[in-house]
């Protein structure tokens, strides 16, 4: 079965510094997505930055960028310029390629950015 | 366009109440999936649907639990004869047909079973 780790539960940044959270994750499949998404108070899960596992080339979507370790099954998020309305929790979640799979996410990182 | 809609935001149930969730899919998404989300965890999966078809059920976690989508579009996840174990938030999410496989989120709805 795969399962995600978040080690993190909590980590704290000041306003415009940069911050990394953690994930790891464990499946015997090859070919897979790994994904970020952040979860406000509002409860809405919003896609932060999508990889898929076969391309090298780590993401990036504007003040966000990730650190794709394939072998050591890492994936970490990278936040830069942190703002106050990054504050939120983080998710990691895979999916393998199969159609129809859900996604497991890990158990979250609560991000509180100071100003 | 319009995104995933859930209703209701809130519901409160009386322990043995049976109670219905419903999920706005985004228009023209063919997947379909529910989670549930305890507090302070990560979403876990529930059931998936293609069209209409219930092609996963292996995360609802008793057979009180009961999802349909008969006509391929609105989804509706309920639960009967509620228990306290129950409360949790119910994450809808859809997905259009497609290679990147990214699921759309509704703001889902905190069950409390009192």
């Amino acid at each position: 079965a795969q399962t995600v780790t978040q080690s993190q539960p909590e980590m704290s940044v000041q306003e415009a510094e940069t911050v990394t959270l953690s994930c790891t994750y464990d499946t015997s499949e090859s070919d897979y997505y790994l994904f970020w998404y952040k979860q406000p108070p509002s409860r809405q899960m919003i896609l932060v930055i999508r990889q898929e596992a076969y391309k090298q080339q780590n993401a990036t979507e504007n003040r966000f960028s990730v650190n794709f370790q394939k072998a050591a099954k890492s994936f970490s998020l990278k936040i830069s310029d942190s703002q106050l309305g990054d504050a939120a929790m983080y998710f990691c979640a895979y999916n393998p390629k199969t159609s129809g799979s859900r996604l497991t996410f890990g158990e979250g990182t609560q991000l509180t950015v100071n100003p | 366009g319009a995104g995933v809609s859930q209703s209701p935001r809130y519901k409160v149930a009386k322990r043995g109440q049976d109670v219905a969730l419903r999920c706005d899919p985004i228009s023209g998404h063919v997947s379909l999936f529910w989670y549930q989300q305890a507090l302070g965890q990560g979403p876990e999966f529930l059931t998936y649907f293609q069209n209409e078809a219930q092609l996963d059920k292996s995360g609802l976690p008793s057979d009180r639990f009961f999802a349909e989508r008969p006509e391929g579009s609105v989804s509706t996840l309920k639960i009967q004869r509620t228990q306290q174990e129950d409360s949790a938030v119910y994450l809808c999410a859809s997905r259009p047909d497609g290679d990147k496989n990214i699921q759309y989120f509704g703001a889902g709805t905190r069950l409390s079973v009192l």
